[in-house]
Parts: C-alpha cells; sequence; structure tokens
C-alpha cells in the first residue's frame, strides 16, 4: 500500500493529453514539492518533473505538473509514443523524514 | 554527466548480510544527500534510506530500521548500504539515488540498480 494515491493506469491515442492525479496528505504532499518520474521496463527511473511544475533539462514542455493542498497532477499534452511506461509521484514526508512515492501510473498510448 | 553505479547485490538466505556500495562520480558528492530506494519484482519504489550530504544524519523506513545501516565515504564518492537480517521481503533491486541538494529537495538521479534476492 503506497503512501500517495495515483490512479493505476491511464491511457490516451497519440497527440491528446493525459492528466495522471496524485493524492496524499498534510504530511507530505500538503506541505513539501511533488516530483515526478517516468520509468521504462528494465531501466531506472528518470526524473520528468521537480518542485511541483519544474522541467528538467531535457523534458519536452508536453510535461507540465501542479499541486494543490494535498493533491497534484501530471498533465502529458500531444502524446508520443515515447510516453509509454509507469509514471510515480514523490514527495518529502515530515512525518517518515524521507520521500514517499505513489504506487505508479501505467500510461499506454493507444 | 551524473554516474551512479551501483554493486554488491546477489543472492542470500534469510538472516544472511550483504553491503552494497554506489560509486559514483560527475558531480561534487559531498554536496548532495543520497538514498536507497528499491522496488520489489512487478512492484513500485519504495524508499528505503537515506543519509545527508555530510553523513552526520540517516533516516529509515521503519520496515528496515534496526536491520539496515547506510554509510558514505565523501573521499571515495561513494554511499553504501549494509543490509543484515535479510528477509524473503527484502528481495528486490535497490536503486542508488542522488538528490538535488539535500533530503527534501528530491532525488534527482537514479542509478541503474543492482538485485538483491532473498531466498532458501
Amino acid at each position: 500500500q503506497s503512501v500517495l494515491t495515483q490512479p493505476p493506469s491511464a491511457s490516451g491515442t497519440p497527440g491528446q493529453r493525459v492528466i495522471i492525479s496524485c493524492s496524499g496528505s498534510s504530511s507530505n504532499v500538503g506541505i513539501n514539492f511533488l516530483y515526478w518520474y517516468h520509468q521504462l521496463p528494465g531501466t531506472a527511473p528518470k526524473l520528468v518533473i521537480y518542485r511541483d511544475n519544474e522541467r528538467p533539462s531535457g523534458v519536452p514542455d508536453r510535461f507540465s505538473g501542479s499541486r494543490s493542498g494535498t493533491s497534484g497532477s501530471l498533465a502529458i499534452s500531444g502524446l508520443l509514443s515515447e510516453d509509454e511506461g509507469d509514471y510515480y509521484c514523490a514527495a518529502w514526508d515530515d512525518s517518515l523524514g524521507g520521500p514517499v512515492f505513489g504506487g505508479g501510473t501505467k500510461v499506454t498510448v493507444l | 554527466e551524473v554516474q551512479l553505479l551501483e554493486s554488491g547485490g546477489g543472492l542470500v538466505r534469510p538472516g544472511g548480510s550483504l553491503r552494497l556500495s554506489c560509486a559514483t562520480s560527475g558531480f561534487t558528492f559531498g554536496s548532495h544527500a543520497m538514498s536507497w530506494v528499491r522496488q520489489a519484482p512487478g512492484k513500485g519504489l519504495e524508499w528505503v534510506s537515506d543519509i545527508s550530504d555530510s553523513g552526520a544524519v540517516s533516516n529509515y523506513a521503519d520496515s528496515v530500521k534496526g536491520r539496515f545501516t547506510i554509510s558514505r565515504d565523501n573521499s571515495k564518492n561513494t554511499v553504501y548500504l549494509q543490509m543484515t537480517g535479510l528477509r524473503a521481503e527484502d528481495t528486490a533491486l535497490y536503486y542508488c539515488a542522488k538528490h538535488m541538494v539535500d533530503f527534501w529537495s528530491g532525488i534527482e538521479y537514479w542509478g541503474q540498480g543492482t538485485p538483491v534476492t532473498v531466498s532458501s
């Protein structure tokens, strides 16, 4: 049982917009930044959004993030086949003293 | 280029021990907190432990507290995870991860992982 809650799956056709939600609590998402990671099968996670809505160098502006209250979301616009994979949200948890993760959302491009 | 290279994983019997290492390069190691995060087969990510840039402060998930010890050698740009009292539920791919700066600044880079299998 993951501390942060994400939908298990999301899908869209090429060019569509997909939104993935992430729900937490007052000890994590409610007071700390959200981070988003993309993981392809057999590979390490890769950071795609940090501090709620910042994109690392090299991540296209098709990726955007937001946070409000104890929830946040990742939006992928102009969906491409290379966007398939698992997406995880994460936030520092003040009670735990470490980062907590969502259970992951599998994105499929139809 | 940031590189994180884990080693030390393998097959171990329940109750056994392993020491994981993560050799790093491409950044100022002593200026960043580091974490170990694991992923059981077919499952999601689970934070295991983190350590401050100086090594003075460390934190552990409840599931490993008292059994695992994180440490770092800033002269060797390496972080370690000493695992004792291993259980079947510790079976996972263990990732070494670099934080952006301190603990709460988020994980920026991940290594490729080293597999740990606990089985008799």
